[in-house]
């Protein structure tokens, strides 16, 4: 059953700190993975997408990594800012003949950012 | 561009009345979603449209779920009869063709069924 599951639920950091997210999937084959930010009331935003060939991606503070070997991913937030509090969302599509209705969501990391 | 545009942001309503959620998609984009969020099952997907069509609706719950794509710049989905499991946040998104297949999520709208 392709399944992502995200780690951990939950992290409380201080601003200024760095910080990195986990993603583990077992969609196979897959097409591509992203990272999307969800602020709290309002829509996810996608931070990044990687396909299956590319190991990593940066967005200013935001580096994404993927081993598509261990079938892992990671979110990496260098230096954070209060604004970084939200939910982060790994996201997988797997590579059903380029079929958009397939992403397969992962429930999810809160992240807090305290002063 | 404005983005997706989900109306009513918020809704309340009691058991057993009909509810109806709308949402105009970013100008241009060929592929419109309905998704559905709770704490409990995070983000599923309930139908999608491409072209105006709807391609995949394996996602809706009940027969009490409907959803429309009359043109390009507007989609509805509605619960009728809505009941208190359906409180949630759904969301409209928006993509264009081509891979990798970016997708633009609305506000959201968030519905309690008391």
């Amino acid at each position: 059953k392709n399944q992502v599951e995200q780690s951990p639920q939950s992290l409380i950091i201080l601003e200024g700190k760095n910080c990195t997210l986990q993603c583990n999937y077992t969609v196979s084959p897959f097409s591509n993975l992203r990272w999307y930010k969800q602020d709290t009331g309002r829509g996810p935003v996608s931070l990044t997408i990687m396909t299956f060939s590319e190991n990593t991606k940066s967005n200013g503070r935001y580096t994404a990594t993927l081993d598509a070997d261990t079938k892992q991913s990671s979110l990496h937030i260098t230096a954070s800012q209060l604004s970084d509090s939200a939910s982060y969302i790994c996201v997988v599509s797997p590579r059903y003949g380029g079929s958009q209705g397939n992403l397969i969501f992962g429930k999810g990391t809160k992240l807090s950012v305290k002063p | 561009d404005a983005g997706v545009i989900q109306s009513p942001r918020h809704e309340v309503t009691e058991m057993g009345q009909e509810v109806t959620l709308r949402c105009k998609p970013i100008s241009g984009h060929d592929y419109l979603f309905w998704y559905r969020q709770t704490m409990m099952r995070g983000l599923e997907l309930l139908i999608y449209f491409n072209n105006n069509v709807p391609i995949d609706d394996s996602g809706m719950p009940e027969d009490r779920f409907s959803a429309k794509m009359p043109n390009a710049s507007f989609s509805t989905l509605k619960i009728q009869p809505s009941e208190p499991r359906d409180s949630a946040v759904y969301f409209c998104a928006s993509s264009p063709s081509g891979v990798p297949y970016e997708q633009y999520f609305g506000p959201g709208t968030r519905l309690t069924v008391t």
